[in-house]
């Protein structure tokens, strides 16, 4: 079983759209969490730290549950900027490993 | 300030060469890490080097091998190349080993082609 399992998507929205991202992981002794995004042919950038208490950084929203180990991204009023691969990371107990989903990717339309 | 540095940017191998792929960290990130992304997927982890030691070792071959220097920058060697190992080699600094901010901060990566 894969340490991050995510559903690769497509997504392609309309502009202003509100897209959702979910991602689960299997060690429930991970102990931080977060969401990168990887635009076409570069490399991959931290987008926001997941909190357990939820947390939100503009137009993002993050969530995690550690009981059904689960992470979501949210993204309100979608702009075409936003089109990119999104990456649901998991650091190990250990602290010394990070998991990468496989990405999800997201097209936003005009 | 110079982000992380890889080289070379792209390369073209056959089958059972040996190839050598270099990186330097960000000025006082003491912290390496490299990964392989295949094509449509996600980053997987090879190994963490912190202060010179190896700290962390994905499930790859012996084939792959890699080191650190006294200066931080590092190496992954990857001997008698397949087919597979065509990928990004992607190496990400960090401040120190274990940093729960979770910023790691990648180059643009070597792209590998082995024919």
């Amino acid at each position: 079983r894969k340490e991050v399992e995510q559903d690769p998507g497509p997504f392609n929205v309309p502009e202003g759209a509100t897209v959702a991202f979910n991602c689960t992981y299997s060690n429930s002794a991970s102990q931080s969490f977060f969401w990168y995004r990887q635009d076409c042919r570069k490399e991959p950038k931290l987008l926001m730290s997941v909190y357990s208490s939820g947390n939100e950084d503009g137009r993002f929203t993050a969530q995690l549950n550690r009981a059904s180990q689960y992470i979501s991204l949210l993204i309100r009023d979608s702009k075409l900027s936003d089109s990119a691969t999104y990456l649901c990371v998991v650091l190990t107990n250990t602290g010394n490993q990070f998991y990468f989903g496989t990405g999800t990717s997201l097209t936003v339309i005009p | 300030d110079a982000g992380v540095t890889q080289s070379p940017t792209h390369l073209i191998k056959t089958r059972g060469q040996h190839v050598t792929l270099r990186c330097s960290p960000i000025s006082g990130h003491k912290s390496v890490s490299w990964y392989q992304q295949v094509l449509g997927q996600g980053p997987q982890f090879i190994f963490q080097y912190y202060e010179k030691e190896e700290r962390g070792r994905g499930n790859f071959p012996d084939r792959f091998s890699a080191r650190q220097f006294p200066n931080y920058s590092s190496e992954l060697n990857v001997n008698a190349l397949l087919l597979g190992d065509s990928a990004l080699y992607l190496c990400a600094s960090s401040l120190k080993a274990g940093t729960n901010t979770g910023e790691l901060f990648f180059g643009e990566g070597s792209r590998l082609t082995v024919l």
